[in-house]
């Protein structure tokens, strides 16, 4: 398996324009985090699915932040309008059902907004 | 709100040196998990404790859950350069909802 795949893995914008991440999960996986990593705060869960369906959003930033799951084998982030405080490394993860086996992680998109 | 304090923040060790990186909470989880990241990647699982009191070993390394399950150590014995990386703890929840929470992760360099 390819693991969690994620794009682009560089993003640089400009304040004011619409960024959309992408990722796709390991094949089987029924759960898919979310999370934005910066120095300040960590690793910070955003929003999670399973089976497709969104379960916890209470992390969205605001409502400038959205995701989508339209099927098992892909998910977006979008963040319209951007602006540079939502420069952070944004990481998507997935699981099997539960949480005892573990996430596996993407290698992230670094996003910088200038 | 379930939060998880990890200490020491950073870590700067000689090689051969041995080290803990401790892990903290008030909250009970139902599992508690490490990851090692580094510069570039994803955190990537090295471990999961489930019962309080297990202790897990992993080549150098010695994972224990506390028995209260809420707080767990990473020993390292006789650190090499290559442990180098982030160090992340993170606890589940009750319910097996998937959804893990995260502490802050500890920095460790092991110089040669």
């Amino acid at each position: 398996d390819a693991g969690v795949i994620q794009s682009p893995r560089h993003e640089v914008t400009e304040m004011g324009q619409e960024v959309t991440l992408r990722c796709k999960p390991i094949s089987g996986h029924n759960s898919l985090f979310w999370y934005r990593q910066t120095m300040m705060r960590g690793l910070e869960l955003l929003i999670y699915f399973n089976n497709n369906v969104p379960i916890d959003d209470s992390g969205m930033p605001e409502d400038r932040f959205s995701a989508k799951m339209p099927n098992a084998s892909f998910s977006t982030l979008k963040i319209q309008p951007s602006e540079p405080r939502d420069s952070a490394v944004y990481f998507c993860a997935s699981s099997p059902t539960g949480d005892l086996l573990g996430y596996t992680f993407g290698s992230g998109t670094r996003l910088t907004v200038v | 709100t379930q939060l998880l304090e990890q200490s020491p923040q950073f870590l700067s060790i000689q090689e051969g040196e041995n080290l803990t990186v401790y892990c903290n909470s008030s909250s009970v989880f139902s599992s508690l998990q490490w990851y090692r990241q580094e510069p570039g990647e994803g955190p990537v699982l090295l471990v999961t404790v489930v019962t309080g009191g297990e202790v897990k070993k992993l080549k150098r390394l010695t994972f224990q859950f506390g028995d209260a399950r809420k707080d767990s150590s990473l020993h390292i014995t006789a650190a090499q350069p290559g442990d180098t990386g982030l160090y992340l703890c993170a606890g589940g929840g009750s319910g097996n909802t998937g959804k893990l929470i995260f502490g802050q992760g500890t920095t460790l360099q092991v110089k040669p």
